[in-house]
């Protein structure tokens, strides 16, 4: 079964310090597709990045960096050098690439993030 | 480019009432999605349009319904509204069908049933 699990419910970062979002799926497909979004108080999801299952490249963009592993089923979201701006709530997500499943994305519950002053 | 827009940003209701959503998918994107983020149940898939046609739906009951145009705009309805509808919707769009394309999401409608 398709699952995301995202155990830390809310974080706590003073401006600056770097953070770390686990993010861990459960799936049978071998091509698939996972999902970081960034939903701030506004309430609109932000798109971050998608990372398909045959690419397990580690990615950097600006202070945010993602360390895609599947042999641990894990896609972590890095924020180096914190900023209050990153408060936020953040979602991992994952689709499979199958045909009676390919249109459904599957959150994890998000974690709250709040980077204080 | 303009992206995904959703209206009404806010919507309040009465228990019983219906409600009308509306979304405008980014230009050339013919898939749309619904999704309900409820306070405590998380982000859960609620419908999927593509060309005009429903393509399918997650676990809400027959009262949530709604239809693509053919200009791939979409609309929600949600019938007999129920105090636990009170929740933001979203909507997201792509240009081919499934989540191996971008897709990406309005800014939500937030329903209020009183």
């Amino acid at each position: 079964a398709q699952k995301v699990t995202q155990a830390q419910t809310e974080i706590s970062v003073v401006e600056k310090e770097d953070v770390t979002l686990d993010c861990v799926y459960e799936t049978r497909d071998t091509t698939y597709y996972l999902f970081w979004y960034k939903q701030p108080p506004s309430g609109e999801l932000v798109f971050l990045i998608r990372r398909n299952s045959f690419d397990e490249q580690n990615e950097i963009s600006g202070r945010y960096s993602w360390n895609f592993q599947k042999s641990t089923s894990s896609f972590n979201f890095t924020i180096t050098a914190s900023q209050v701006v990153d408060s936020a709530v953040y979602f991992c997500a994952l689709s499979e690439d199958g045909v009676d499943s390919s249109y459904k994305l599957i959150f994890g519950s998000g974690t709250r993030l709040l980077v204080r002053p | 480019e303009a992206g995904v827009t959703q209206s009404p940003t806010h919507l309040i209701k009465t228990r019983g009432q219906q409600a009308t959503l509306r979304c405008s998918p980014i230009s050339g994107h013919t898939s749309v999605y619904w999704y309900q983020q409820a306070l405590g149940l998380g982000l859960q898939f609620l419908l999927w349009y593509d060309e005009g046609e429903e393509r399918n739906r997650g676990n809400f009951p027959p009262r949530f319904s709604g239809r693509q145009f053919p200009n791939y705009s979409s609309e929600l309805n949600v019938n007999a509204l129920e105090l636990e509808d009170s929740a933001l919707y979203l909507c997201a769009s792509s240009e081919g069908q499934g989540w191996n394309t971008e897709a990406f999401f309005g800014q939500g409608t937030r329903l209020t049933v009183v």
